[in-house]
């Protein structure tokens, strides 16, 4: 069975400084996804990136990067240059291959310092 | 293009009433799934329909939870009768079927049920 791990319930980070979110996953499916969703206060869940588990190369969204590190099973969000409309809930999620569901962590909420 | 649309964005009922949440998924979106985030815990897959069949339930709690999508556009989650465990927030999210980017889910805002 899929699990994610989330174990930062909250972070705080500067204003225009990097954050690190932690994510660790487990699978015993060779081939999968990874995703992270922020969930601001207003409710809606907003895709932010995506990371194959057989992609060569790190994910990157434009501030948002995937530090995706298969031996250790981990999927970290960074964050580049903090911005106070970065403050939400950040969920991350995977699925094995094909249209199957999500399966969550727990998130964690980050709230930026200005 | 229109993103996922789900009504209403708040319901509050007493034990025992029936509520039934509507999604409409992004147009041409064949799969579309249901997801229950209940109070401070792991937002929880309930099931998966593409086009109009259930693809996968496994993960409606009991049969007090009634989903449909009738004629493959949008689909609606009925509870009834509802217990106060049911109280959460019930996101929708579709996605093409194939695609270069098949794997990206769009969620909807979500219902927030309140069951009293």
């Amino acid at each position: 069975a899929q699990k994610i791990t989330q174990t930062q319930p909250g972070m705080f980070v500067q204003e225009k400084e990097a954050v690190t979110l932690d994510c660790t996953y487990d699978t015993s499916d060779p081939s999968y996804g990874l995703f992270w969703y922020k969930q601001p206060s207003s409710g809606e869940m907003i895709f932010l990136i995506y990371q194959g588990s057989y992609d060569q190369q790190n994910a990157t969204e434009g501030r948002y990067s995937l530090n995706f590190q298969k031996a250790r099973k981990s999927a970290n969000l960074v964050i580049s240059a903090s911005q106070l409309g970065d403050s939400a809930m950040y969920f991350c999620a995977m699925r094995d291959s094909g249209n199957t569901p999500l399966v969550f962590g727990k998130g964690t909420r980050l709230s930026v310092i200005a | 293009e229109a993103g996922v649309t789900q009504f209403p964005s708040h319901s509050v009922i007493e034990k025992g009433q029936t509520v039934t949440l509507r999604c409409d998924p992004i147009s041409g979106h064949d799969n579309l799934y249901w997801y229950r985030r209940v109070m401070g815990k792991e937002i929880k897959f309930l099931l998966h329909f593409v086009k109009e069949s259930k693809q996968d339930e496994s993960g409606m709690p009991n049969n007090r939870f009634l989903a449909e999508r009738t004629g493959g556009t949008y689909s609606t989650l009925k509870v009834q009768p509802a217990e106060l465990e049911d109280s959460g927030v019930y996101f929708c999210a579709s996605s093409h079927v194939g695609g270069q980017r098949d794997y990206e889910q769009y969620f909807g805002p979500g219902t927030r049920l309140t069951v009293t």
